[in-house]
């Protein structure tokens, strides 16, 4: 069975800097979704980021960038420039490609960012 | 395009009532996915629903159940309810298409308190 593993379970940051989250999965899948999503306070799931097994190249939207590595199951999340609407709950989360029926994701147990004026 | 919407957003039940929860998807979506997420569990995959029926299911009792309508709406049932089921109920749907574009859109929850 697939897990995620996500090993800071709170970080903070100063506004401005960056920062990188930690998620690693298991899996024996060749191919398979990465996702993170963000849960601000008002507990709306927000989608980050995804990423394609795949794809060599890794993610990128705006200020937030994947560091994919297959070979270790690590998929990290790096915030530049850090505001402070970013201070929320990051979940990581996978998910097989196989179609079918087992398309459900599995999540990580979250990193809550603070990011300090 | 509008989000996924929830209904209600909270909720207050005493032990042993029966609860239901409305997942409206975004327009086109045709899967809805519900997760439960507690802070001693984290999220937890409730079922998912295709073409009205249900494509799969997470590892919850017989107490949880669902269906989804030919409109792609679905709802979410509790009965007998416990203390242990109170939660955010989050609704998620996507495409059912394949590829990336299956990535899931989540709406607001409902928080359920059960006394």
């Amino acid at each position: 069975a697939q897990t995620v593993t996500q090993s800071q379970p709170e970080m903070s940051v100063q506004e401005a800097e960056t920062v990188t989250l930690s998620c690693t999965y298991d899996t024996s899948e060749s191919d398979y979704y990465l996702f993170w999503y963000k849960q601000p306070p008002s507990r709306q799931m927000i989608l980050v980021i995804r990423q394609e097994a795949y794809k060599q190249q890794n993610a990128t939207e705006n200020r937030f960038s994947v560091n994919f590595q297959k070979a270790a199951k690590s998929f990290s999340l790096k915030i530049s420039d850090s505001q402070l609407g970013d201070a929320a709950m990051y979940f990581c989360a996978y998910r097989t490609s196989y179609a079918g029926n087992n398309r459900k994701l599995i999540w990580g147990l979250g990193t809550s960012l603070a990011v300090n004026p | 395009k509008a989000g996924v919407t929830q209904t209600p957003r909270y909720l207050i039940k005493t032990r042993g009532q029966q609860v239901t929860l409305s997942c409206s998807p975004i327009s086109g979506h045709r899967s809805v996915s519900w997760y439960q997420q507690t802070p001693g569990q984290g999220l937890q995959f409730l079922f998912e629903y295709f073409s009205e029926t249900q494509r799969n299911k997470g590892n919850f009792p017989g107490r949880f159940s669902g269906r989804q309508f030919s409109n792609s709406r679905s709802e979410m049932n509790v009965s007998t309810l416990e203390l242990g089921d109170s939660a955010l109920y989050l609704c998620a749907s996507s495409p059912w298409s394949g590829g990336i574009q299956e990535t899931q859109y989540f709406g607001p929850g409902t928080r359920l308190l059960v006394l």
